[in-house]
This record gives structure tokens, sequence and C-alpha cells, in this order.
């Protein structure tokens, strides 16, 4: 099973909108609406941000919104705040109900000009 | 609020079996729709999902680390362990353990909510 593909780096500056996008396959993002997305800051634990590709968790900033497109998933940070700086990863089920595997993309770094 | 704590050797010679243990605090790992889950970073790199157990002891692994690792619960501890056997240099990394949502018969869910603050762990002699 491959990482899913996401860009190492994306930019933007204070206030801008950026997308980060998650490319898997017809197996894991393409057929489940199971994705997830994570926020780490160096040295800290990943953050649940988005879950089952658009849901955010209680006390997640509305300014985090994710979708997904046939097997490329997308999370949008509008907005943008110096404290969103951090590196993002993405994460997808592909499986079966008799046995499961977890996905995650190789991580974007955000940089908040 | 639920905590996890990993806990182990930061030190691990190749060859051999490392070992870590997860505590959970403020809640039961015996709860229903909750996995609980080991993933691993290396230095500079990427997250890894290596395996979940459910509270049962059902367990799921990755597929290119089944045959290496074992993943096991203790509901009297409120604990969960992994073992990785044969460890390489390409073994060194962060351990993370996690609570992990998951409803596998739909399925549903699927992802990570609270995680421990993580270990790093070495292969080295």
């Amino acid at each position: 099973q491959s990482a899913l593909t996401q860009p190492a780096s994306v930019s933007g500056s204070p206030g801008q909108s950026i997308t980060i996008s998650c490319t898997g396959t017809s197996s894991d993002v393409g057929s489940y609406n199971l994705v997830s997305w994570y926020q780490q800051h160096p040295g800290k634990a990943p953050k649940l941000m988005i879950y089952e590709v658009s849901k955010r968790p209680s006390g997640v900033s509305n300014r985090f919104s994710g979708s997904k497109s046939g097997n490329t998933a997308s999370l949008t940070i509008s907005g943008l705040q110096a404290e969103d700086e951090a590196d993002y990863y993405c994460c997808s089920y592909a499986g079966s109900s008799t046995s499961f595997f977890l996905v995650f993309g190789g991580g974007t770094k955000l940089t908040v000009l | 609020q639920l905590q996890l704590q990993e806990s182990g050797p930061g030190l691990v010679k190749p060859s051999e079996t490392l070992s870590l243990t997860c505590t959970v605090s403020g809640g039961s790992i015996s709860s229903s729709s909750y996995y609980w889950g080991w993933i691993r970073q290396p230095p500079g790199k990427g997250l890894e999902w290596i395996g979940s157990i459910y509270y049962s002891g059902s367990t799921y692994y990755n597929p290119s680390l089944k045959s290496r690792v074992t993943i096991s619960v203790d509901t009297s501890k409120n604990q969960f362990s992994l073992k990785l056997s044969s460890v390489t240099a390409a073994d060194t990394a962060v351990y993370y353990c996690a609570r992990h949502v998951a409803i596998v018969v739909v399925p549903a869910a699927m992802f990570f909510d609270y995680w421990g603050q993580g270990t790093l762990v070495t292969v080295s002699s």
C-alpha cells in the first residue's frame, strides 16, 4: 500500500486561503469517505483537524474545512494565521469489514509568509 | 480529559525487540467504538500507522510490518503495548500511541483523536 501523495510545501500570507491536496487511489480515498487530516507543530504530537472528509472536531476553528473529489481529498485553511504554520498530514482508510489498513500522506509543510 | 502516555526504552540494539507501553488515563480502554493504535514517525519524515487493537484483543496491523509486530492489551491496567522484533536502524522513530475511533463493520469513523506525546526510540549498537 503506497503512501498518499501530498505537496511537500505550500505557503500563503496572513488572511489568505490555501488548499492542500491529498491524492490516493480507488482503493482508499476514492472508495471511502474516511479521510482525516492532522496538524503537527515541531516537536509536538499530531492534532486531529478534520475527520470523515469534512467534519470538524469540537474546538477546531471553522477556518479549516475538508472536501473530496474522486481519488483526491483537500484541506482548505481560510484566513491564514501565523499559528497555522505547521506540517499537515492526510490519512485514509483502505480495507473491508474483516480487515483494514490506514495510510498516511507524506505530509505538507505550510509556511505563513 | 483522556490522556495517553508512552513508556519504554529509548535505545534498542539492532536485531533485538522494541517494547513500548501506552498507559491510558481519564477514560477506560474498554470503551466500545474505540480501538487503540500505534503510529510512528522517523526523524524528519512522515507518519506511519503500525497497528490497532480493540479491548477484546482483536488486532489489525500494517501489512508492511505485520510479520514483526505484536500489539496486546491489558484492560486491568488500562494499558496496551507494542512489540516490534528484529529491529534495524530504519525502525528509529518517534512512536506515538493514540485512541483510534473506528467502527470496523460499517466501516465508519477511522481517525485518531487523542495522542500521546510520543517517545523517541533509537536503534543503535
